[in-house]
This record gives C-alpha cells, sequence and structure tokens, in this order.
C-alpha cells in the first residue's frame, strides 16, 4: 500500500527553466509534508516543508505547493541548475498522532538539469 | 556543527550473521530514527528512539532491534541476517518537540549492507 506517490521515475529539464516535482498521498492523518534530495552513496538532505494549515511555502528558488483537497503537493524548482541534479524524495508524517518521527516516502524522482 | 554520523559504511556479512549498525546523531537532537533503503521498497521506516525508548515502530521483523543511550547515540541490531536485508541503512536525528521544526530529520551518509 503505497502512501506516497511519485509517479515519475525521471525530468529531465533545460538550465533556467522550472522544475515541477509532484507528489500525492492517500493517508488523510499525513500533516506535514518534506521534501529531500538525495545524490548517490549520500543520505538524504531536507530541501523543504509544509505544514497542512498553508499552501505554499517558499524558500529561495524552492517553493512548495500543497493542495489538500487533492492529496497533492508539487516542488518548484525555479531557476534549475545543473547542481540540482539528483534524486527527489516526497514524504510525509502525521504529527498529530505521536507519529512526527515516522516519515513515510515516496519512491523518489530522478531530477536532470541538462545545459 | 558536525552532522549525523554513521559507521561503518560499508559491510560485507553473510546469511545467518549478525550486524550491529551504529548512529551519533547532530548535537542536541535527542530522537534517533532508522529506515532502510532497497531498490524494491524504497525507503522503509524500522524504528525511532528517543530518551532511550522505542517510541515508534515500522513493520519489520523482530530480528531488526536498536537501542539508544544516554547520550542519544543510537546501535541498530539486524539477526540472522537474510539476503534481502542487503540495503543502505539510514539514520536520521531530529530535535522533537512541538514544533514542526524541532521534527525535521537529518539524515547520515547511511551504511550499505550487502549479504553474501
Amino acid at each position: 500500500d503505497q502512501q506516497v506517490k511519485q509517479n515519475s521515475p525521471s525530468l529531465s529539464v533545460q538550465e533556467g527553466r522550472i522544475s515541477i516535482l509532484n507528489c500525492d498521498y492517500t493517508n488523510s492523518m499525513f500533516d506535514y509534508f518534506l521534501w529531500y534530495k538525495k545524490y548517490p552513496a549520500e543520505g538524504p538532505t531536507f530541501l523543504i516543508s509544509i505544514s497542512s494549515i498553508k499552501d505554499k511555502n517558499e524558500d529561495g528558488r524552492f517553493t512548495v505547493f500543497l493542495n489538500k483537497s487533492a492529496k497533492h503537493l508539487s516542488l518548484h524548482i525555479v531557476p534549475s541548475q545543473p547542481g540540482d541534479s539528483a534524486v527527489y524524495f516526497c514524504a510525509a508524517s502525521a504529527q498529530t498522532t505521536g507519529t512526527a518521527s515516522k516519515l513515510t516516502f515516496g519512491t523518489g524522482t530522478r531530477l536532470q538539469v541538462t545545459l | 556543527k558536525a552532522g549525523v554520523t554513521q559507521t561503518p559504511r560499508y559491510l560485507i556479512k553473510t546469511r545467518g550473521q549478525q550486524v550491529t549498525l551504529s548512529c551519533s546523531p547532530i548535537s542536541g537532537h535527542r530522537s534517533v530514527s532508522w529506515y532502510q533503503q532497497t531498490p524494491g521498497q524504497g525507503l522503509q521506516f524500522l524504528f525511532e528512539y528517543f530518551s532511550e525508548t522505542q517510541r515508534n515502530k515500522g513493520n519489520f521483523p523482530g530480528r531488526f532491534s536498536g537501542r539508544q543511550f544516554s547520550n542519544s547515540r543510537s546501535e541498530m541490531n539486524v539477526s540472522t541476517l537474510e539476503l534481502g536485508d542487503s540495503a543502505l541503512y539510514l539514520c536520521a536525528s531530529s530535535r522533537r518537540g512541538g514544533s514542526e521544526a524541532k521534527n525535521i530529520q537529518y539524515f547520515g551518509a547511511g551504511t550499505r549492507l550487502s549479504v553474501l
């Protein structure tokens, strides 16, 4: 039962353009969402998060949008840079149930930013 | 500030053996969570330790266990290793608390376990 889904295994974007990575979830108890970036042979690096009481959170080139009714979130990277090439994971947790530490991850989207 | 440190980075074991992995959290972080990453199942939550007590547990057999010491360092043990236990084991730490920011988990580089 995949509660967090990233339906696009890969995405290729030109340098300077916008990258949009998508994530869907099914568990209504999820109330906190995070995006991580992962390079080979390294652990995931935290990028940005959003609480279910918000619909947008911005941090520099990264913006996360949350649509609760559709159970959908997306990560926008503008402008995309070659160093952004990595695997991006969406993760969710249910903070109000006392399981904030139990992150449920999507399967990841490999982003390649080309010159 | 030093990040999450996991040792060893690589490990090769044979079926039936047991293995212990170590994790040192970021200074000031009292919660340590463990995850398993495999090509087939992705990143899956194993368990969380906070104040030397297991607080949350994922859907893994009892062969997977852990503990946490008073300095917040944590160890994970896998007994009677099976071929399917070959994976990247990741440790993450957080402050753990009422605010969402305190619950953001920061990951180590992982231990790559190969079971032959």
